[in-house]
């Protein structure tokens, strides 16, 4: 059964970086589709981020591109996320998904993690 | 950015109702949608993909249909625990896109 955890600071400050990791257990991270990173402000919707093949194939949110970098460490199944110069804006519960793990469809987020808060404060 | 409208944003019914929620694409995107469901302080959990495939273990009460731009998810029989928020999503085309979400509360 696959499972997905994410971690991460909790707490950031303005400007600085967020760096999260996600661990993929119960599947091969080299035999799913893509791994993906969606992020929830608080009583907002969904915003997807960022996916990744394990290959190092990667996309991203135009609107956060500049600022966002995915990468996957197969050796240790981890899937990490980068965001530079974060604002309160940035506030979210940051949640890592399987696309196609399951379903075999790329593109369909078909298992979830339970989510990381990060909160941007000084 | 493939742009997806959900209708109602709210939505009362009681137990043992029938409902349907709408999502419209802003642009055509064959059947790449997907519906998931979250209920507070949870992960959203997927529920259908390619617009009528029910994932594995989501019980047939679920159902969704459309293609191109219009597409709907009809719960019938409702149950206390099929009170949440439900979204849509588009993978036809990065960047992947979600509706605002639909409350479905109990009335």
């Amino acid at each position: 059964q696959v499972q997905l955890q994410e971690s991460g600071p909790g707490l950031v400050k303005p400007s600085e970086t967020l760096s999260l990791t996600c661990v993929v257990s119960g599947y091969s991270i080299t035999s799913g589709y893509y791994w993906g990173w969606i992020r929830q402000p608080p009583g907002k919707g969904l915003e997807w981020i960022a996916s990744i093949h394990y290959s190092g194939n990667t996309y991203y949110n135009p609107s956060l591109k500049s600022r966002v970098t995915i990468s996957v460490n197969t050796p240790k199944s981890q899937v990490s996320l980068k965001l530079t110069s974060v604002t309160a804006a940035d506030t979210a519960v940051y949640y890592c998904a399987s696309e196609g793990g399951l379903t075999r469809v790329r593109g369909v987020m078909d298992v979830w993690g339970k989510g990381t808060t990060v909160t941007v404060s000084s | 950015d493939i742009q997806m409208t959900q209708s109602p944003s709210s939505l009362s019914a009681s137990v043992g109702d029938r409902v349907t929620i709408t999502c419209r694409a802003s642009q055509g995107i064959n059947i790449y949608l997907a519906w998931f469901q979250q209920k507070p302080g949870k992960a959203p959990k997927s529920l259908i993909y390619a617009a009528s495939s029910l994932q594995s273990g989501v019980p047939s009460k679920f159902s969704g249909s459309g293609s191109g731009t219009d597409f709907t998810l009809t719960i019938t029989s409702l149950q206390p625990e099929d009170f949440a928020t439900y979204y849509c999503q588009q993978y036809n085309s990065y960047p992947y896109t979600f509706g605002q979400g639909t409350k479905l509360e109990i009335k």
